[in-house]
């Protein structure tokens, strides 16, 4: 079955305290694309990759980083977590980032809390 | 900037149609309109997508407008279980041909019994 698996999918941690979530897809897919959600700002872009080893800022990119050493995963690393990045994340994949017409899916999503 | 402009919400009666208007006056040629639904906090799910035919699947059809400025996604017989937020969206293609993905505030589709 074609999917994208997150994890943790929750996730209550400290100000402060080191934390990857992970993102892990089985379609072969070229692009992948961290977001965040909050309350009335809808869907916005952190980082995304069009391949291995290239990765750029989305719109919300402070506070993140992200690697692609292989294909398959893309893991959101929050190197000093702080409040205001408590939020539900989602992780997003398409067959490639060149062409609009490829079909984009998403994960299920992982609510990170940081107190 | 905002990219699509959609009603913040709308309600249906169940089994009636579902015609959800989007708004997308700067589309280019080469940008595809998206639909995509999300269920409560659930990762949003992807219903169709079109250039600048209309499109049927098995969920939904998606009626583009002949100048592509705006669409409608339309649920022909609606559901308890449709009741979602839906996300119009256009692909577009980044600074360095790279695709970002914009979602905006969606619609909040209320399906009453």
């Amino acid at each position: 079955e074609a999917q994208v698996t997150q994890n943790p999918r929750y996730l209550i941690t400290v100000t402060g305290k080191k934390l990857t979530v992970t993102c892990s897809q089985n379609m072969n897919h070229e692009y992948m694309s961290w977001y965040r959600q909050d309350p009335g700002l809808g869907l916005r872009q952190i980082y995304y990759s069009m391949n291995v080893e290239v990765t750029d800022k989305g719109d919300v990119p402070e506070g993140y980083k992200v690697s692609r050493k292989e294909k398959r995963n893309f893991p959101l690393i929050l190197e000093s977590p702080s409040p205001n990045q408590t939020s539900l994340y989602f992780c997003a994949s398409s067959l490639s980032g060149r062409s609009t017409g490829n079909t984009i899916y998403f994960g299920e999503g992982s609510w990170l809390t940081v107190v | 900037d905002a990219k699509t402009t959609q009603p913040p919400s709308m309600d249906c009666a169940e089994g009636r149609a579902a015609n959800l208007p989007c708004n997308h006056s700067t589309i280019s040629g080469n940008e595809y309109v998206y639909w995509y639904r999300q269920i409560h906090s659930q990762g949003p799910q992807y219903i169709i997508h079109g250039l600048k035919n209309n499109e049927t699947n098995e969920m939904a059809s998606l009626i583009i407008t002949e100048d592509r400025k705006s669409s409608t996604l339309i649920l022909p017989h609606a559901t308890l279980r449709d009741t979602a937020v839906y996300y119009c969206i256009v692909r577009v293609v980044g600074g360095h041909n790279f695709n970002k993905f914009y979602f905006g505030s969606g619609t909040k589709l209320n399906v009453k019994p």
